[in-house]
């Protein structure tokens, strides 16, 4: 099976500060990842994606960089702003459909 | 518009007692889920359908069943529930199984 952990629970940031949130995986066979974002109250609602044939994919203020050799992902968001406080979970996906979701981080910006 | 949308949003209920949440969709997808979140905010995928096909059954106790009578609709009947099920349950739907889920508001299951 196929295991998703986050390395920190919770990250604290100054706004304007970039921050990164890691997550690492088990199955070599993962090849999809997802990021999604979580606010209090609502459902995890879709950041940003990238395939295994890929190993960076950038946004608006957000990039996702995959380390296959590793099996490790990071989702980092450039000038941290308060309405990115959330939770943020990498969900990590087979191609036979089955996502597994990471613990998830707290992610906290200071004004 | 609501995309994904999941009543109740609230259900309080005793042991013992059985229940139901609704799941509708209104984006075409063909591929709609169950997750569970428990107070640690941990997301396990429950059941998955595919074209109203049951695609993915997580070890999940019998006192579960879905329901997906066409497919924009995946309903979630528990059976004689007990303490442990109380957890935020919550829909999702995707295009495929391989691209982004969207998701419900969650339902909010205290079991008393």
């Amino acid at each position: 099976g196929e295991s998703v952990g986050l390395h920190l629970p919770t990250l604290s940031v100054q706004e304007g500060d970039n921050s990164i949130i890691n997550c690492a995986y088990s199955n070599s066979a993962s090849d999809y990842f997802i990021w999604y974002k979580q606010e209090s109250g609502k459902g995890p609602q879709f950041i940003i994606d990238i395939r295994s044939n890929m190993d960076k994919r950038q946004g608006q203020r957000v990039t996702v960089l995959l380390n296959k050799t590793v099996k490790h992902l990071s989702l980092q968001i450039a000038a941290t702003q308060p309405g990115d406080s959330a939770v943020y979970f990498c969900a990590v996906r087979t191609n036979a459909g089955k996502s597994t979701f990471g613990d998830g981080t707290t992610l906290t910006v200071k004004p | 518009d609501t995309a994904v949308s999941q009543t109740p949003k609230y259900l309080v209920t005793q042991m013992g007692n059985d229940k139901s949440i609704k799941c509708e969709q209104n984006l075409g997808h063909d591929t709609m889920y169950w997750y569970k979140q428990d107070s640690k905010k941990f997301l396990k995928i429950m059941f998955s359908y595919n074209n109203k096909e049951l695609i993915i059954n997580e070890t999940v106790p019998n006192r579960f069943s879905p329901k997906s009578p066409d497919k924009a609709h995946l309903n979630l009947h528990i059976n004689s529930l007990e303490l442990g099920d109380s957890a935020v349950y919550f829909c999702a739907s995707s295009q495929a199984v391989s691209t982004e889920a969207f998701f419900g508001q969650g339902t909010r299951l205290t079991v008393v």
